[in-house]
Formats: structure tokens, C-alpha cells, sequence
């Protein structure tokens, strides 16, 4: 069946330092959307992106959507401790979203 | 607005005891998912409605499962005979199907643990 491979499944990084985590589909998505999940808390909506090719930022966050529409990124600038959390994505297939496994944004002490 | 509502937040229950779990999703919101979490993973996908019919249970994992929706709104899900390995993170998420996004909004979810 249709799978989303996100990768890697933890990152820990220094307060300041970068993050990205990255989804590959095994099928053409028509749509991919990202997710944060705080810990203890549930997932909460980031974006939607729909164009092949297509970059959008929020703040920090910048996400990008592959020319083939099969894998997208999400990369975060200089983190800050409100950025802890999984990060999942999810492809959209007919009615259904395809979630990635997630990748854990860990801030070392 | 109200959000998604889940109840109950907790639930312990006995091996080998049923349990039903709710969610009220957003109101005008067609479509109704149900998600199970383990500690630490990502989400099982479990069941979808759309309106009051159920068109993809193949998330479902065994026949002790099951899942209703009535008047297009609220929605149970049923566990028989419960098994340890059933406890983990019950989540219901509601997408509203007549735009563009379909994003989901997630309830708060029922923690369910098995003794």
C-alpha cells in the first residue's frame, strides 16, 4: 500500500542550530500536510502544500514540496526551545492522509 | 468555537472488559477519523467516516474493535474484551471535506490503559 517515509526519527541539536526533517512517498501526492505535536499534546495543523515545487515559510519554519510531489522538507531556522515537539508529515491520498512516522526535535541540555 | 472533544481524558480499565470511547468533532465537519498512538509513535490510522458511513475500516486492528457515528456528529469507538496491548493514546480528528485543506483538528484524546 501507499507509505510516507519520514526521516530521521530523532534529532537532537543544540539550542540555535538547525533542523529538517524529510518525507518521501512512495506514490504522487495530490496535497502534503505538516503536523506538530507539543509533548503530551495532540497534533496541530501547520500548513498544506499543493504545488509541485512549492516553498512556503512561516517565521522560522520553511517548508518545501517536491517537483515530483512525492517529498517534501521542513526546516527550521536557529531553534528555540518552543520548537520541541514531533514533526510529522502526512500525504493526501483521495480522502485519506498518509502520515509519516515523525521526527522528534530534541533540544540538548 | 468548541474544538474537538474527546471523553473520557483517561480510562483504566481490567483486561478482558469493554470499553467505549467518544468524540464530539466540530460541528459542519463531514469527515471523522480515529488515530491510536503508542508512547513515542507515530499514529496508527484506525477508522474514517464520512457522514454516518464508515467507507475505510481496513485500520482496524482485530474484530474486538469497532466504531459507530450517528447524525453525522458524534462517534464511539468500542473495544471488547480489552487486551494490554491495547493501551496506548485514542485519538479522533474531524476535517471539514467541502474546501480546499481538509487539515484535520485533533481532540485531546482518551488515554487508555490496560491492567
Amino acid at each position: 500500500g501507499q507509505q510516507v517515509m519520514q526521516i530521521p526519527q530523532y534529532q537532537h541539536v543544540q539550542e540555535g542550530e538547525d533542523f529538517t526533517t524529510y518525507c518521501n512517498s512512495s506514490t504522487t501526492l495530490s496535497n502534503i500536510q505538516w503536523y506538530k505535536q507539543r509533548p503530551g499534546g495532540h497534533p496541530v495543523f501547520l500548513i498544506q502544500l499543493v504545488k509541485s515545487g512549492e516553498v512556503k515559510k512561516q517565521k522560522r519554519l520553511t517548508f518545501q514540496f517536491g517537483e515530483a510531489k512525492k517529498n517534501s522538507s521542513l526546516h527550521i531556522t536557529a531553534t528555540q526551545t518552543t520548537d520541541v515537539g514531533t514533526y510529522f508529515c502526512a500525504g493526501r491520498s483521495n480522502y485519506q492522509l498518509i502520515w509519516g512516522a515523525g521526527t522528534k526535535l530534541i533540544i540538548k541540555p | 468555537g468548541a474544538g474537538v472533544s474527546q471523553s473520557p481524558s483517561n480510562k483504566v480499565t481490567e483486561k478482558g472488559k469493554d470499553v467505549e470511547l467518544r468524540c464530539d468533532p466540530i460541528s459542519g465537519h463531514t469527515a471523522l477519523y480515529w488515530y491510536r498512538q503508542s508512547l513515542g509513535q507515530g499514529l496508527e490510522f484506525l477508522i474514517y467516516f464520512q457522514g454516518n458511513s464508515a467507507p475505510d475500516k481496513s485500520g482496524l486492528p482485530s474484530d474486538r474493535f469497532s466504531a459507530e457515528r450517528t447524525g453525522g456528529s458524534v462517534s464511539t469507538l468500542t473495544i471488547q474484551r480489552t487486551q494490554q496491548e491495547d493501551s496506548a493514546v485514542y485519538l479522533c480528528a474531524s476535517s471539514f471535506t467541502g474546501g480546499d485543506t481538509y487539515e484535520q483538528y485533533f481532540g485531546p484524546g482518551t488515554r487508555l490503559t490496560v491492567t
